[in-house]
């Protein structure tokens, strides 16, 4: 098993532009997780997938930010109109199901920069 | 609402020295905790985790942490720092959400290893 991946590992935009990250996890891992990492501060909770279905979001994030799990398998955050605040890294996990103290494994994240 | 407060964001010790990384704690449900390490430009690692089973607990690279429920802590500690030990360390506890567990995270503890 090679881990989580994510792609790209770095991407620099515009402010306005649109981006879109992607997060392959685990294979057979059926719940994933997207968390935002500024500098200097540790991981915020996003959002979370089971399966395809999208349980939960964070107030964190915002109309601009919409994210997908398709067929349950890969996912995608995509960013509408970037502002500068929204430079962060942005991190994928996964875990498989199970209890609630399941290691949560985490890809080596998403750096976004907005000029 | 489960929260982390890991004191010192900046610790620095000697090659050979004591790690003792502070982590407090504050959960309304029985808590589960975690101490995750990261290294520049990667994702974080799972160390160790607390999941009612033991208080102390063992975890890779050496280390270990001690769940004192009476303290609301769970302190990190290595009995001798090793060079490769320099990295952030963040401390989280897990929060329940629909159908599965988020991690909410303290702001990291970046460990120093002097020659």
């Amino acid at each position: 098993d090679t881990g989580v991946s994510q792609d790209p590992r770095h991407k620099i935009t515009k402010r306005g532009q649109n981006v879109t990250f992607r997060c392959d996890p685990i294979s057979e891992h059926n719940r994933l997780y997207w968390y935002r990492q500024t500098l200097g501060q540790g991981p915020e909770f996003l959002t979370y997938f089971q399966n395809e279905a999208q349980l939960e979001k964070s107030r964190l994030l915002s109309d601009r930010f919409s994210a997908e799990r398709p067929k349950g398998s890969f996912s995608t955050l995509e960013i509408q109109r970037t502002e500068q605040g929204d430079s962060a890294m942005y991190l994928c996990a996964s875990s498989p199901r199970g209890g609630p103290y399941n290691e949560q494994f985490f890809g080596p994240g998403t750096r976004l920069t907005v000029l | 609402a489960q929260s982390v407060t890991q004191l010192g964001s900046h610790v620095s010790v000697s090659e050979g020295a004591l790690v003792l990384l502070r982590c407090n704690y504050s959960s309304s449900v029985p808590p589960y905790l975690f101490w995750y390490v990261q290294y520049p430009n990667q994702g974080l690692q799972l160390l160790l985790k607390y999941t009612s089973a033991a208080t102390l607990v063992k975890g890779i690279n050496g280390f270990e942490a001690e769940f004192k429920k009476s303290e609301t802590s769970f302190h990190l500690t290595k009995p001798s720092a090793h060079m490769s030990d320099a990295a952030e360390y963040f401390c989280a506890v897990s929060d329940p959400i629909q159908g599965a567990q988020k991690l909410v995270f303290g702001q990291g503890t970046r460990l120093t290893i002097n020659p």
